[in-house]
């Protein structure tokens, strides 16, 4: 069975403006979370889609949106970027169970 | 409430020994706790896992023991290896209004001296 992919694995942008990041999840999972990842805050929930529904989200601002696709695929955007935005986002894989299975990642750095 | 406090910040234990890692938490209504490693430049790695009514899980070299009424958990690793060197983190399983998240400890991050 494949894993969770993310792509792109690295971005830079430049401040002001958006990204859009993808994460397709193991094949059959339906639920995917997302986390933002920085050395100073650690990792932190961003919000969870199930069957294209979001079901839950963490203390983010708006700028912070996500969506997810009948196929279970889904993107993250964050618009306005801030310097404060440079992270590794993660996404998670879940099945029936509890148990959640992480991507690789996405590097973003903010300039 | 929400939050689950991990303990060392950061660990160094000699190949072979038995590198421990606490955590505790105040909400009586998390209901899984999973434990994952990470390796520098990878996403964290479902290690293991265990729910609130077992007080110990073992897999290979990895045991969970768990105190529900203390409400603390810790990893242990048995006969540890330098390729166990990575990031661990602790985390719990709340399910509010149908919804479920996961919260994180801070992480540990070991070094397994050869």
């Amino acid at each position: 069975k494949a894993g969770v992919t993310q792509t792109p694995r690295y971005l830079i942008k430049t401040r002001g403006q958006q990204v859009t990041l993808s994460c397709s999840p193991i094949s059959g999972h339906r639920s995917v979370s997302w986390y933002q990842q920085t050395p100073g805050q650690g990792l932190q929930f961003l919000f969870e889609y199930f069957s294209e529904t979001q079901r839950n989200k963490g203390n983010f601002p708006g700028r912070f949106s996500g969506r997810q696709f009948s196929n279970s695929r889904s993107e993250m955007n964050v618009s306005t970027l801030e310097l404060g935005d440079s992270a590794l986002y993660l996404c998670a894989s879940g099945g029936a169970g509890y148990e959640q299975y992480f991507g690789p990642g996405t590097r973003l750095t903010v300039t | 409430q929400q939050q689950v406090k991990q303990s060392p910040q950061s660990l160094i234990v000699q190949k072979g020994g038995i590198p421990i890692i606490n955590c505790a938490y105040e909400n009586t209504a998390f209901d899984y706790f999973p434990w994952y490693q990470q390796f520098p430049g990878k996403g964290p790695a479902l290690l293991i896992a265990i729910r609130p009514d077992v007080s110990e899980k073992k897999e290979g070299r990895f045991t969970i023991s768990f105190n529900k009424s203390a409400k603390q958990f810790s990893l242990h690793i048995m006969d540890s290896q330098p390729g166990d060197s990575a990031t661990y983190f602790c985390a719990a399983r709340v399910e509010d209004s149908s919804a479920s998240k996961i919260i994180f400890g801070s992480g540990t991050r070991l070094s397994i001296r050869p």
